[in-house]
């Protein structure tokens, strides 16, 4: 399977109830990242955590990362229907001079307002 | 990222054809990565380019499939003899450190 695999693969929630996703991947890695995609655009980079960080806050966004146990996690806190999205983890890995990213498969997030 | 050019957005092909997808990077950038995101999958690494050398095209399918970044002029991303699994988005990014900044993509739709 490949680096960085997101759980779940869809969670709907609603307006105001937070939503938590989950990151895995196999390889040592210099830091972690997080994107978000709208239907039929780019994406966004949301926030990044470094290997020797555990936790990291961007306003509504908490992520945190485990190298121990080789996962991190996405926490939106008091969702809104303008978080409907797709959400990417992305890996940089030690060994990687071109600092290509690795995308896990993405967690679909619908906000029911 | 709109500092991040491609087009064309969207793009129709008949099998067979030829797909030529353009990349911009951000300005004082001189270097693009090539992503490509199949229906419901995330993005997997195509190629790695700077200014006429390709870097790392490790992610690129054998046969079909080149890219190239000229001197002057954006990045092409060429597809030959189009196949309809050939179909998703292309993305373009350029990075900042270690973020890394999108294009809108384009949508390549083989019939």
């Amino acid at each position: 399977s490949q680096q960085g695999e997101e759980d779940p693969q869809a969670l709907s929630i609603q307006e105001g109830e937070n939503a938590t996703m989950n990151c895995s991947y196999k390889t040592s890695i210099n830091n972690l990242q997080w994107y978000r995609q709208n239907s039929g655009r780019g994406l966004v980079h949301l926030i990044l955590i470094r290997s020797n960080e555990r936790e990291k806050h961007s306003g509504r966004l908490r992520v945190t990362l485990d190298t121990s146990k080789k996962s991190s996690s996405l926490l939106i806190t008091a969702s809104r229907a303008a978080d409907t999205a797709s959400y990417f983890c992305a890996t940089g890995p030690v060994n990687n001079a071109g600092n290509m990213l690795t995308f896990g498969g993405g967690t679909r997030l619908m906000v029911k307002p | 990222n709109a500092g991040v050019m491609q087009n064309p957005r969207h793009l129709v092909r008949r099998r067979g054809q030829e797909a030529r997808l353009r990349c911009s990077p951000m300005k004082g950038h001189s270097h693009v990565y090539w992503y490509r995101q199949l229906p419901e999958e995330g993005l997997k690494f195509m190629v790695y380019l700077q200014k006429e050398n390709i870097i790392d095209e490790s992610g690129m399918p054998k046969e079909r499939f080149s890219a190239e970044f000229p001197k002057e002029g954006p990045s092409i991303l060429r597809i030959q003899q189009v196949v309809r699994g050939d179909s998703a988005a292309y993305f373009c990014a350029t990075q900042g450190g270690t973020e890394a900044f999108f294009g809108q993509g384009t949508r390549l739709t083989v019939v």
